[in-house]
């Protein structure tokens, strides 16, 4: 069966630390690949998407960078946080439909 | 133009009731609409996916489709009280294939 594994479930990290976030993907091949931000009371903001190994698209240009070393596996990062950075963060798979794993809360201070 | 629009709610439905929720997108070429059901503190999960005009049912949840009006819409048959959740309305296709858009969520909310 396919699954996502996302990790770590919560975060807290000080303004000017570097981020890595990683996902992967299992039970699957090729999936389009996603990151959402969702603030809090707010719907989910699509941060990035790809639909290949190397294949990154940009949805809003901010200090985050994502990158796709293989197949099933997706890494959001930043070099230095910034408060604004907070929200919660999702994961999510899929070719047609997108299946979310469970999610990031990321606090930064 | 928001890309894909919600009411925010809170929505108010009596225990038993049909909850309706809808949903507009801006992108006429988009190709597939999904709902997902988003409770607090937890990712989203995907309920009902719809493609073609008209409507598709599943078990309580029934889909509508109006792709000339740009218009999808929710049906929730017999509410429950676990059914009070946040309801997002996501869209892909059009100017990207791959790309889906959130809209910002219907919070609804099941009173017995």
């Amino acid at each position: 069966s396919q699954t996502i594994h996302q990790w770590p479930a919560t975060l807290v990290q000080p303004v000017g630390s570097p981020l890595s976030l990683e996902c992967t993907v299992e039970g699957t091949s090729n999936p389009n690949l996603y990151w959402y931000r969702q603030a809090a009371g707010r719907g989910l903001q699509l941060l990035f998407y790809s639909v290949g190994i190397g294949q990154i698209s940009s949805e809003v240009p901010q200090n985050l960078s994502a990158s796709r070393p293989q197949d099933r596996q997706f890494i959001l990062s930043s070099k230095k946080l910034l408060l604004s950075d907070s929200g919660f963060y999702l994961c999510a798979f899929g070719r047609t439909e997108a299946f979310f794993g469970q999610g990031t809360r990321l606090t930064v201070v | 133009q928001k890309e894909v629009e919600q009411n925010s709610g809170p929505l108010s439905v009596p225990e038993g009731a049909i909850a309706s929720l809808n949903c507009t997108y801006s992108d006429r070429g988009s190709q597939s609409f999904f709902w997902y059901r988003q409770y607090s503190g937890k990712s989203p999960e995907l309920i009902m996916f719809i493609y073609s005009n008209g409507d598709k049912e599943d078990g309580r949840f029934t889909a509508q489709l109006n792709k000339a009006s740009q218009y999808v819409s929710l049906l929730i048959r017999d509410s429950q009280p676990s059914d009070s959740a946040t309801y997002l309305c996501a869209v892909k296709g059009g100017s990207s294939a791959s790309k889906i858009i959130f809209g910002s969520g219907t919070r609804l909310s099941i009173r017995p």
